[in-house]
């Protein structure tokens, strides 16, 4: 059992590069979330799904897209990227509701020069 | 106002003791609350939840939640240095959770 994947582990982009972060599950969650961790700042929510065929915003939505391929996946999209989406950016997904708790993917490592 | 606020630390134990680590909350209509332990460059592991006043006891871990203050705190008894990492008090809001920024806990052998 995967858990909650993420791809890929580690990125390099240069200023104004685009790329998607790719995540799956395979617990059967109905949502999913995409949050980055900053020094300091703690885990700040980018977007969310609830369900599959809805996104909302979170806190720190801007320059961000995202997709919800299917009930497993939720890509997170950079159209163009800038200094300051450096960051770890962590895949999670969870049963419906707020009484359980989140599972977390590996993370990705994205450093934009 | 910080939806959840933890003192950052670094709060150090020696082995063999009690480690108490402290999470208030802005939100009274908050109805869970959950504690992740995050290993440097890992990511963050769920290892209790507690949605009742009073105490949950899991392990070496015990949660304790107290709605009327709005305070959520983890004992962690007979620490071990396998226990030094970041804990991340996580407390929901209507469609998400809210993420404290972490106590980081280092247990001396």
């Amino acid at each position: 059992n995967a858990g909650v994947t993420q791809t890929p582990k580690f990125q390099v982009l240069k200023t104004g590069q685009s790329m998607t972060l790719q995540c799956a599950q395979d617990m059967n969650h109905n949502s999913m979330y995409w949050y980055r961790q900053d020094p300091g700042m703690g885990l700040r929510l980018i977007y969310y799904s609830a369900s599959e065929g809805t996104t909302d915003k979170g806190e720190v939505p801007n320059g961000y897209n995202v997709s919800r391929l299917n009930k497993r996946e939720f890509s997170l999209r950079l159209e163009s990227a800038a200094p300051s989406q450096t960051s770890v950016y962590f895949c999670a997904s969870s049963e419906s509701g707020n009484l359980a708790g989140y599972t977390f993917g590996s993370g990705t490592r994205l450093t934009v020069v | 106002q910080k939806e959840v606020e933890q003192n950052s630390g670094p709060l150090s134990v020696p082995e063999g003791a009690i480690a108490s680590l402290n999470c208030t909350y802005s939100d009274r209509g908050s109805q869970s609350f959950f504690w992740y332990r995050q290993y440097s460059g890992k990511s963050p592991e769920l290892i209790m939840s507690i949605y009742s006043n009073g105490d949950k006891e899991d392990g070496r871990f015990t949660a304790q939640l107290n709605k009327a203050s709005q305070y959520v705190s983890l004992l962690i008894r007979d620490s071990q240095p396998s226990d030094s990492a970041t804990y991340l008090c996580a407390v929901t809001g209507s469609n998400q959770f809210y993420f404290g920024t972490g106590t980081s806990l280092t247990v001396i052998p």
